[in-house]
């Protein structure tokens, strides 16, 4: 079946280190997303790319990086520089650049900083 | 200013009644999309509904529709004969062409609980 992975599904992180969110998708869509989820609030944007070896920042992406060397894979790095980085963060990629047929997420991360 | 304004952060109701989750939006963009995402406990987002901006109907999918009052910036979800089931967070979205690329925003949610 078609559709997104994201591993792991639970990390932990020690203060100082970086540490990669891996996404991969089987669906043959262009665009991929990362968004970043606190308790009892909305998505917000960390960084999307719309075709291979190009991304853009979204709106919090300070502390982040991110590449996309394949279409199928979109990893995120959380770096040192990411203050406050314990949150669930969600993957997603789109059919086509106008997201007509929605987003399709994987099953999301859970970081926690220890 | 908020892009995606969801007021209700909790809904109640009944099995088998309908219920309207509010969503209004801010855009000048012409050309937007309008989305409704559900978020189960177990953390994946489901796509609901699309609506197009330009979409002369109101878009339907099953029990889900999507009331969508252009002039009032408004793009409610209302959902009809409730199942337990339903019982998740509930994200508004809105998709805008930004510097060349689309982009999309979420609301902050509004959690649904329906009551046997």
């Amino acid at each position: 079946d078609g559709g997104i992975t994201q591993s792991p599904k639970y990390l932990f992180r020690k203060e100082g280190q970086n540490v990669t969110l891996s996404c991969e998708q089987n669906l043959n869509h262009d665009a991929m997303y990362w968004y970043r989820q606190d308790p009892g609030q909305g998505l917000r944007l960390i960084y999307y790319s719309q075709i291979v070896n190009d991304f853009q920042k979204g709106d919090i992406a300070e502390g982040y990086s991110v590449s996309r060397e394949k279409k199928e894979s979109f990893p995120l790095t959380v770096t040192s520089a990411q203050k406050n980085p314990t949150a669930f963060y969600l993957c997603a990629s789109s059919i086509d650049l106008r997201g007509l047929y929605g987003y399709t997420f994987g099953s999301g991360t859970r970081l926690t900083v220890v | 200013a908020q892009k995606i304004t969801q007021t209700q952060p909790g809904m109640f109701v009944q099995e088998k009644e309908a219920v309207t989750l509010d969503c209004t939006y801010d855009t000048s963009d012409p050309s937007y999309g309008l989305f409704w995402y559900k978020q189960p406990s177990s953390g994946e987002m489901i796509f609901l509904i699309y609506q197009g901006s330009y979409d002369q109907q109101n878009a339907t999918e099953g029990r889900y529709s999507l009331n969508f009052q252009k002039a009032r910036k408004s793009a409610n979800l209302v959902i009809s004969a409730s199942q337990l089931g339903d019982s998740a967070m509930y994200f508004c979205a809105m998709r805008e062409e930004y510097g060349g690329y689309q982009k999309v925003t979420f609301g902050t949610g509004t959690k649904l609980q329906v009551i046997p």
